[in-house]
């Protein structure tokens, strides 16, 4: 039982497009909402995260929408670039205990220039 | 500062055998855990610590050991290597207080295949 969610599986655009990467909760304790970017043979680095008392996030060209009520936040990504190609995943955790995230299956993003 | 440093990249395992991924930071960081990466499923927490002696269960324990001994070092242990277990593993850490305030670090990965 995977307790977040998240689509598409893949996702290609052009240069310049919007990618928008979805996920879903189950868990109502959840109060920590990461984005994570992964390039081919690396580990997982932080992009952005939010917390649920927050609708809206953004840092550069990368935005959090969070909706507390339908249990869903998303990742859009602004003027996306060829370089913004990896495989993004959204995760959550409880409290204090940032280092239990629960992930999500990942997105692989391509970007054609 | 080298942040979370993971060996081996690389490891070939026969079913049965026993070996130990290792984990080190330098960050003086509290909380480390480790996570295992499988197509189609994210990753997924195998165990973690929250600092020198204490460690505790993710969703994924079966077949894996580990101890903390030291709050850099935080080693993973495969008892009986199954083909089950073949996977990529990464070792996280970060500072114990707060949630959203802190960056968690990963490893760069190893990747572990069992025949």
């Amino acid at each position: 039982q995977q307790q977040v969610k998240q689509s598409p599986q893949s996702l290609i655009v052009q240069k310049g497009g919007i990618p928008i990467i979805n996920c879903a909760y189950e868990n109502t304790a959840f109060d920590y909402f990461p984005w994570y970017q992964q390039f081919p043979g690396k580990g997982p680095a932080l992009l952005i995260a939010i917390r649920p008392d927050v609708s809206e996030k953004k840092e550069g060209r990368f935005t959090i929408s969070f909706n507390k009520s339908a249990k869903q936040f998303s990742l859009h990504i602004m003027d996306s670039q060829p370089g913004d190609s990896a495989t993004y995943f959204c995760a959550a955790s409880i409290g204090g205990y940032g280092n239990k995230l629960v992930f999500g299956a990942g997105t692989i993003l391509r970007v054609k220039s | 500062n080298a942040g979370v440093t993971q060996t081996p990249k690389f490891q070939v395992l026969k079913t049965g055998q026993s070996m130990t991924l290792q984990c080190a930071q330098d960050m003086n960081h509290e909380y480390m855990s480790w996570y295992r990466q499988d197509p189609g499923m994210g990753l997924r927490l195998i165990h973690y610590s929250v600092g020198a002696g204490i460690t505790d269960q993710g969703e994924v324990p079966n077949g894996y050991n580990v101890s903390r001994s030291t709050t850099e070092d935080f080693p993973l242990r495969l008892l009986s290597a199954a083909p089950s277990q073949t996977s990529v593993y990464f070792c996280a850490s970060s500072y114990a207080s707060g949630g959203a305030g802190n960056t968690i670090y990963f490893g760069e990965g190893s990747w572990l295949t069992v025949v």
